[in-house]
């Protein structure tokens, strides 16, 4: 019965190195999303995996953001050359499947991975 | 492109008391859902209701319930009987045809003893 998993839970690295931040979704569950929670900000969509299908992008502020989805189950966040803009709580996210004309499953949350860029 | 309003930063609350978060947003779509998520200092995100347009009647769960008006895009979450592991931050969502949540900026709760 395990929840949504991510590692690390926290990260500091230093301006212009890349990062990778992975997530490990509840199992079956066939939709996953990235999202950025900037300090005193609300949650901000990043990318969102369905299924085989092409993974909509259009929340990645850049192109030094990018994701990946293997298999269908763990997705890995990339943000290379890090800036210090960078920093926040990035969530991570998984549904049994979004249903057409609107978004009634509910999604469930890992616990998060802090990145610190110094 | 849709936005999720929320109007107050901060509200504390006494123990036992009642308090009510207010939400508002902003769609051209009519089929949608709205959640509003409990955000603990452990950062885990928590579904604490959810409300489907569609529906005029009122969601609730246990001491949480919600007033939503369609016509004014308003949808306000009321705690009754607060207790103190209700502290947290509160954020208000939408859920529309594109599958991915938009949040307002949350509410931080305090509950005081």
């Amino acid at each position: 019965g395990a929840g949504v998993s991510q590692s690390p839970s926290n990260k500091v690295t230093e301006k212009g190195k890349d990062v990778e931040l992975r997530c490990d979704p509840i199992s079956g569950h066939t939709a996953l999303y990235w999202y950025r929670q900037s300090l005193g900000q609300g949650l901000e969509f990043l990318i969102y995996f369905q299924g085989n299908s092409a993974p909509d992008k259009s929340g990645l502020p850049s192109d030094r953001f990018s994701a990946e989805r293997t298999g269908g189950s763990v997705s890995t966040l990339t943000i290379q050359r890090t800036q210090q803009e960078d920093s926040a709580v990035y969530l991570c996210a998984s549904s049994l499947f979004p249903s057409s004309g609107g978004n009634s499953n509910e999604q469930f949350f890992g616990p998060g991975t802090r990145l610190t860029v110094l | 492109a849709q936005t999720v309003t929320q109007s107050q930063p901060e509200m504390s609350v006494q123990e036992a008391e009642t308090v009510t978060l207010s939400c508002t947003y902003d769609t051209s779509e009519s089929d949608y859902y709205l959640f509003w998520y409990k955000q603990p200092p452990s950062r885990q995100m928590i579904l604490v209701i959810r409300q489907e347009a569609y529906k005029q009647q009122n969601a609730t769960e246990n001491r949480f319930s919600v007033n939503f008006q369609k016509a004014a895009k308003s949808f306000s979450l009321k705690i009754s009987d607060s207790q103190l592991g209700d502290a947290a931050m509160y954020f208000c969502a939408y859920g529309g045809s594109n599958y991915k949540l938009t949040f307002g900026k949350g509410t931080l709760l305090t509950v005081n003893p």
